[in-house]
């Protein structure tokens, strides 16, 4: 069964530094979604792509965070520089986004810890 | 914009006993609501979803009801056994197709005691 993949899976860091998350999608997925979740909280979506395109980063904290899709496939979100409250699990999820529901999946995480 | 509460935030029950988790959501427009259940340090799983156009849906063990006049839904778990312990998030989708997000509840922690 396809899976959503991420890298890395644990980033420890400093603050004021750049950290960087990758994220595979399943094959033919073209909704792809960035969230933080922090410890004992649902996730809170951070930004969604269709195709390449940004579709909501309505929640995104644009002067230190940024993401891109530049092929459609895969996907990157940056942090710069990280601050102590940056801690958190994120989560990319994909869909397939068809009409009636929006059944994501998502990958395993990254866990991040600012120091 | 969309408000998901969910309640309890703990649920603690012995083996073989139901687990009931209920949710409210403010958006009237919302159509698809999904459960997802996380276990400690791993990804979350969508288990069971259900549709605006649909009261009731159960998959084995597991059932999901809504009432769109209240604007509520629940999960209904039956004889839980240890392995459903975890963390059950619901959450309700604004929009539709490609432009569908999710909003989460707080999450469940389920203990289910052998």
């Amino acid at each position: 069964e396809a899976e959503v993949a991420q890298s890395p899976r644990y980033k420890i860091t400093e603050k004021s530094q750049a950290v960087a998350f990758w994220c595979d999608p399943i094959s033919g997925h073209a909704t792809l979604y960035w969230y933080r979740q922090i410890l004992g909280q649902g996730p809170e979506l951070l930004v969604q792509f269709q195709d390449e395109s940004v579709v909501d980063d309505s929640q995104l904290p644009k002067d230190r965070f940024s993401a891109e899709r530049l092929k459609g496939v895969d996907s990157t979100l940056k942090i710069q520089p990280a601050e102590l409250g940056d801690s958190a699990m994120y989560l990319c999820a994909s869909s397939r986004a068809y009409s009636g529901g929006i059944e994501q999946y998502f990958g395993p995480g990254t866990r991040l810890t600012v120091t | 914009g969309e408000n998901v509460e969910q309640h309890p935030s703990t649920l603690s029950v012995q083996e073989g006993d139901s687990a009931v988790i209920k949710c409210t959501y403010s958006d009237s427009a919302s159509n698809y609501f999904p459960w997802y259940k996380q276990e400690l340090g791993k990804r979350p799983q969508l288990i069971i979803d259900i549709r605006s156009n649909v009261g009731e849906k159960k998959d084995q063990r597991i059932a999901v009801t809504l009432n769109k006049t209240a604007k509520h839904f629940s999960l209904h778990i039956t004889e839980t056994q240890p392995e459903d312990s975890a963390v059950y998030f619901c959450a309700a989708s604004t929009g539709s197709g490609n432009t569908g997000k999710l909003i989460f509840g707080q999450g469940t922690t389920l203990q289910v005691k052998p």
